[in-house]
C-alpha cells in the first residue's frame, strides 16, 4: 500500500531532550516536506527536500533540523525542544514538487 | 510574502445542497494551486490540483476553478453528502523567483470546516 509513515504518532517529552520524528514513504517520491499545524495559524511548512541531499527552509524552520540521506526517509530533528514546538506535525511527499502531495497521519508532540 | 485566505471559516449545510468554498491569495505569480481535505485526526488528502495555465479541474462531484488575475480559486461541491463533512484547505506553490528561494514552498489557507447534516 502506498503510504507515508510517521513515527511516533504521539509523544510527550520535556524541554531540552533531543527527539527525532521519522518519516518514510514507499512511493519513490522525490519531494518530501514537513509541516506543523497549530490552531489559528493553520498549516505551515518547516522544511522541504526536492531530492536526496537537497533540503531548504520553509516558513518556520527555527529550532528544527532535517536530513535527506535516502530518498525514502526524511526525519525531523528537534535538537533542544521547547514548549512552543508543541504542535501537530505532518510529513508529506510527492513525485515531484508540483504534484499532488501525500500526507502521513500526523505526529502530536507535547513538550513540557 | 504570499498570504492565503479561505472564506468562510465554517459552513453548515443540509444534505443535497450545492456549495462553494473560496480561496484567495495575494501574489498571483503561482505555479499551481491544490485543494485538500482533512478529516479529524487524519492527515490531508489531495483532492484537485490546478496548474496556473489551467482554469479548472473536475473530479466527480468536485470542481475547482482558478482565476489568477483576481487571485482566487473556488471549490464547488455538487449534491453534498454527510460524508463530505471535513476541513477543506487550499495551498499555493509560487513561481520560483530569480533566486529560486521559494521554489517548492507551499503556503496553506487556514481551511473551511464543512458540516453536511442529513
Amino acid at each position: 500500500e502506498a503510504q507515508v509513515t510517521q513515527n511516533p504518532r504521539y509523544l510527550i517529552t520535556v524541554t531540552g531532550k533531543k527527539l527525532t520524528v521519522t518519516c518514510s514513504q514507499n512511493m519513490n517520491h522525490e519531494y518530501m516536506s514537513w509541516y506543523r499545524q497549530d490552531p489559528g495559524l493553520g498549516l505551515r511548512q518547516i522544511y522541504y527536500s526536492m531530492n536526496v541531499e537537497v533540503t531548504d527552509k520553509g516558513d518556520v524552520p527555527e529550532g528544527y533540523k532535517v536530513s535527506r540521506k535516502e530518498k525514502r526517509n526524511f526525519p525531523l530533528i528537534l535538537e533542544s525542544p521547547s514548549p512552543n514546538q508543541t504542535s501537530l506535525y505532518f510529513c508529506a511527499s510527492s513525485l515531484w514538487w508540483d504534484q499532488p502531495q501525500h500526507f502521513g497521519d500526523g505526529t502530536r508532540l507535547s513538550i513540557l | 510574502k504570499q498570504e492565503v485566505t479561505q472564506i468562510p471559516a465554517a459552513l453548515s449545510v443540509p444534505e443535497g445542497e450545492n456549495l462553494v468554498l473560496n480561496c484567495s491569495f495575494t501574489d498571483s505569480a503561482i505555479y499551481n494551486l491544490q485543494w485538500f481535505r482533512q478529516d479529524p485526526g487524519k492527515g490531508l488528502t489531495s483532492l484537485l490540483l490546478i496548474q496556473s495555465s489551467q482554469r479548472e479541474q473536475t473530479s466527480g462531484r468536485l470542481n475547482a476553478s482558478l482565476d489568477k488575475s483576481s487571485g482566487r480559486s473556488t471549490l464547488y461541491i455538487a449534491a453534498s453528502q454527510p460524508g463530505d463533512s471535513a476541513t477543506y484547505l487550499c495551498a499555493v506553490i509560487p513561481l520560483a523567483n530569480a533566486g529560486g528561494t521559494s521554489y517548492g514552498k507551499l503556503t496553506f489557507g487556514q481551511g473551511t470546516i464543512l458540516t453536511v447534516h442529513p
